[in-house]
């Protein structure tokens, strides 16, 4: 099974900076096959990236990711207030998903 | 646009098995996708229990398999989660969901909270 280790564990940045947050697999990940999710309190996740750089719809494009092999980012331009939450990466590999333990995003 | 709802008693017992049901309303089960449950004890992390298709093939998390049974009822356009010999560990979040295989998961339900105890 794939591991997914989500860096650093609580990031602290104010309104207006950029944001990179890291998810790296334990093997290589098909980009194909590596989304993120934003996930605010109280509510479900939702799709933000999939197949490691692509922008699910509606999705502004101060989000965007990289990365191939075992080396993830999600990188978010200029923060804006709504963006303070919890990400979580995830990936598909040998008939299992896994996510990574997430990276909580909060307001400095 | 699709719309998922999870149902099911909020309580279970422990060593007893714990049901939900997800209610799909906007499209089919029969035309396509996988149907999958994804749990988040409180928290903590997401954790992807399994999926099914429309004709009934599983995929399950190899750390639940031998607990989980995910059934499909397409004439009622639903699916269903049983989860056997639960602890309080099984104390999360659950939420159904729409995915291709092997690709993201655009589409949750809100997720309904169930919790282990006697």
């Amino acid at each position: 099974e794939i591991v997914l280790t989500q860096s650093p564990g609580t990031l602290s940045l104010s309104p207006g900076e950029r944001a990179t947050l890291s998810c790296r697999a334990s093997q290589s990940v098909s980009s194909s096959y590596l989304a993120w999710y934003q996930q605010k309190p109280g509510q479900a996740p939702r799709l933000l990236i999939y197949g490691a750089s692509s922008r699910a719809t509606g999705i502004p494009d101060r989000f965007s990711g990289s990365g191939s092999g075992t080396d993830f980012t999600l990188t978010i331009s200029r923060l804006e207030p709504e963006d303070f939450a919890v990400y979580y990466c995830q990936q598909y590999g040998s008939s299992v998903y896994t996510f990574g333990q997430g990276t909580k995003l909060e307001i400095k | 646009q699709v719309q998922l709802q999870e149902s099911g008693p909020g309580l279970v017992k422990p060593s007893e098995t714990l049901s939900l049901t997800c209610a799909v309303s906007g499209y089919s089960i029969s035309s396509g996708y996988y149907w999958g449950w994804i749990r988040q004890p409180p928290g903590k992390g997401l954790e992807w229990i399994g999926s099914i298709y429309h004709s009934g093939s599983t995929y399950y998390n190899p750390s639940l398999k031998s607990r989980v049974t995910i059934s499909v009822d397409t004439s009622k356009n639903q699916f269903s989660l049983k989860l056997s010999s639960v602890t309080a560990a099984d104390t999360a979040v659950y939420y159904c969901a729409r995915h291709a295989w092997g690709k993201q998961v655009g589409d949750w339900g809100q997720g309904t909270l169930v919790t282990v105890s006697s």
